[in-house]
């Protein structure tokens, strides 16, 4: 099956330091990629929608400006918390679906700790 | 705005018993849904997942219905097994292609040996 990588799995940064979180497929071209946020015993949160080469689609009440999203090629996103603050602290997950687009391939996760 | 309900938010059952898991979802026009599995500080595991115009999937000791006209699936897991102690996400989907998935909060399975 489509394998979705992210990278780093888990990352301990300091308050207002910027984090980048890498989501790649491994095996197939991703049209379209999904960036997702679980709090701890919450469902997960879709944040944002990115397909290649145009702007990112922002779900309500995520800051653009905060979490910047780079695809910039068929198998790669970027997502890159700008300034981070103990409340970004949260599990970050990324999805990803090809040309048709019938089915989201999940990536194993980062978790991420702001002090 | 889709809403997605799980109930039970957990269980705990002895080895061997047959189970059901339970999803809602407020708004009908969905595209498909999917059950998923995520284990502790894990990513997810998709189990099934099942087209609009379908009423059921199954995989193994795994069935998923749906009825799209009430907003609600079921995920049946026959002889449960530890290993199948993990969460169980259900999930919807409005459209295809660059529409993202509606989560439920899951619920904790935990199958005692």
């Amino acid at each position: 099956g489509a394998v979705v990588s992210q990278h780093p799995s888990w990352v301990i940064c300091k308050s207002g330091t910027s984090v980048k979180i890498e989501c790649r497929s491994l095996d197939f071209q991703a049209t379209t990629m999904f960036w997702y946020r679980q709090f701890p015993k919450q469902s997960l949160m879709l944040m944002a929608t990115s397909n290649e080469g145009s702007k990112a689609t922002y779900e309500q009440g995520v800051e653009k400006d905060k979490f910047l999203i780079n695809h910039a090629s068929l198998t790669l996103s970027t997502l890159t918390v700008t300034s981070a603050h103990p409340e970004d602290s949260s599990f970050y997950i990324c999805s990803a679906s090809g040309t048709g687009g019938e089915t989201q391939y999940f990536g194993p996760g980062t978790r991420l700790l702001v002090l | 705005k889709q809403e997605v309900t799980q109930i039970p938010a957990a269980l705990s059952v002895p080895e061997g018993e047959n189970l059901v898991l339970n999803c809602s979802f407020t708004d009908s026009a969905i595209y498909n849904l999917q059950w998923f599995r995520q284990d502790p500080g894990k990513g997810l595991t998709s189990l099934l997942l099942i087209q609009s115009s379908q009423r059921e999937q199954t995989s193994g000791r795994l069935n998923a219905s749906l009825d799209k006209s009430s907003g609600r699936s079921t995920l049946y897991i026959a002889a449960s097994q530890p290993g199948d102690s993990a969460t169980y996400l259900c999930a919807v989907r409005r459209g295809g292609g660059a529409d993202g998935l509606t989560f439920g909060k899951g619920t904790h399975l935990i199958i005692q040996p």
